[in-house]
């Protein structure tokens, strides 16, 4: 089957500072990539998504200026938490669709973001 | 926006005890995912309902889409620890949105 890794796996940063994170297929261009964030015990909720060559397209109550999407590729995906703050501690997963038209979703193994 | 309801949200069996996960929508659906996420995991594609009244089987897991395409479910005759996780319906409407899960544990 097709493969997305993230990296990093785990972060910890302090409170104000930036962290990166990548979303990469490894096996198959996505046209469209997700990212979405799950607090404990909780669903997975749609943070943005994000398309190669253009804009992000974020969910309403997203702050598109905190979480910067960028789709450089056909084959990686990046979400910066700027200034980050404890409150945005979460797990954070992207997924790929393999090909325009596609409904499987292909997860990454997520990252797990710690802020002090 | 979607509404995507599953109950139970936790479900303990006693292995080989069977479990079934309910997935309802507020809207008629085109179509139905359902993933599985084991504990510290990442979600995993099961399989995908298209089809009004479709029903699926992989090994013991059945899966099924009602005949309004509002609701489905997913159902494990006789459980055993690797069926532990949680089990999420996904619905594609404008946007792709996932239940609100469901948490099985199977007790050895």
């Amino acid at each position: 089957g097709a493969v997305v890794s993230q990296h990093p796996s785990r972060v910890i940063c302090k409170s104000g500072t930036s962290v990166k994170i990548e979303c990469r297929s490894l096996d198959f261009q996505a046209t469209t990539m997700f990212w979405y964030r799950q607090f404990p015990k909780q669903s997975l909720m749609l943070m943005a998504t994000s398309n190669e060559g253009s804009k992000a397209t974020y969910e309403q109550g997203v702050e598109k200026d905190k979480f910067l999407i960028n789709h450089a590729s056909l084959t990686l995906s990046t979400l910066t938490v700027t200034s980050a703050h404890p409150e945005d501690s979460s797990f954070y997963i992207c997924s790929a669709m393999r090909g325009a038209g596609a409904d499987t979703q292909y997860f990454g193994p997520g990252t797990r973001l710690t802020v002090l | 926006g979607q509404q995507v309801m599953q109950i139970p949200q936790y479900q303990h069996v006693q292995e080989g005890e069977d479990f079934t996960t309910y997935c309802n929508s507020s809207t008629t659906l085109s179509n139905i995912q359902w993933y599985k996420q084991r504990p510290g995991g990442h979600p995993v594609f099961l399989i995908q309902l298209v089809k009004s009244g479709e029903v699926k089987k992989q090994k013991r897991l059945t899966f099924q889409f009602g005949e309004a395409k509002k609701n489905s479910s997913l159902h494990i005759t006789a459980t055993q620890t690797t069926d532990v996780g949680t089990y999420f319906c996904a619905v594609t409407g404008n946007q792709f949105y996932f239940g609100t899960g469901t948490s099985l544990t199977v007790i050895p």
